[in-house]
């Protein structure tokens, strides 16, 4: 297993079109993270899933964005009609949830998006 | 609603100085602490967990509850712990989402 990994690692597209990213975690995680990280700023948290279900998406999230995350494997994160303010790094991380504590996430190398 | 602060953007400490990098959570419970480093052109890595109580590279982190904070020390920086550290923040027994503070960009000057 080479840990967590994400595509595409960069992608650059015109405002207004649709992305799609990949997130392949772990195989034994069971839960999967996304988070966005602008210039200068934290991780930011998107949304997370617990296997198959969907546990929390941001409030601050538009509803431009989904996930999903099918047979709790590998997940998606759409972005639909970009505007210039989604251009950031999407970080995906994995991890196994045990006994009610969060655990060590393993983070992905993130992609890129860049709206032009 | 679960947060974390740092309050120092950059840090930057002479090679040899001690190091101290703060961070300051709002729970009023017992959460799970992390800290969380991205060396340059590397991927966000797990450095230390407080529930572990172990030093790692050299940097330690107590858990403060009645200040909550648990900042990251370490007595003797080195050249290569220049790095973005983040603190991040889980509520164990719920769903145990993970937030992160801002970062703290720790420079150490040779």
């Amino acid at each position: 297993d080479t840990g967590v990994s994400q595509d595409p690692r960069h992608k650059i597209t015109k405002r207004g079109q649709n992305v799609t990213f990949r997130c392949d975690p772990i195989s034994e995680h069971n839960r999967l993270y996304w988070y966005r990280q602008t210039l200068g700023q934290g991780p930011e948290f998107l949304t997370y899933f617990q296997n198959e279900a969907q546990l929390e998406k941001s409030r601050l999230l538009s509803d431009r964005f989904s996930a999903e995350r099918p047979k709790g494997s590998f997940s998606t994160l759409e972005i639909q009609r970009t505007e210039q303010g989604d251009s950031a790094m999407y970080l995906c991380a994995s991890s196994f949830v045990e006994a009610g504590f969060a655990g060590e996430l393993f983070f992905g190398e993130g992609s890129r998006l860049t709206v032009l | 609603a679960q947060r974390v602060t740092q309050p120092e953007k950059l840090l930057s400490v002479f090679k040899g100085a001690p190091v101290e990098l703060k961070c300051n959570y709002s729970y009023s419970g017992s959460p799970e602490l992390f800290w969380y480093v991205q060396y340059s052109r590397q991927r966000l890595q797990l450095l230390l967990r407080h529930i572990s109580r172990e030093s790692i590279k050299g940097f330690t982190a107590d858990l403060n509850k009645g200040e909550t904070s648990f900042h990251l020390k370490k007595p003797f920086a080195q050249e290569e712990d220049s790095a973005m550290y983040y603190c991040a923040l889980s509520v164990p027994g719920g769903y145990q989402k993970v937030t992160f503070g801002t970062g703290t960009k720790l420079q150490v000057i040779p």
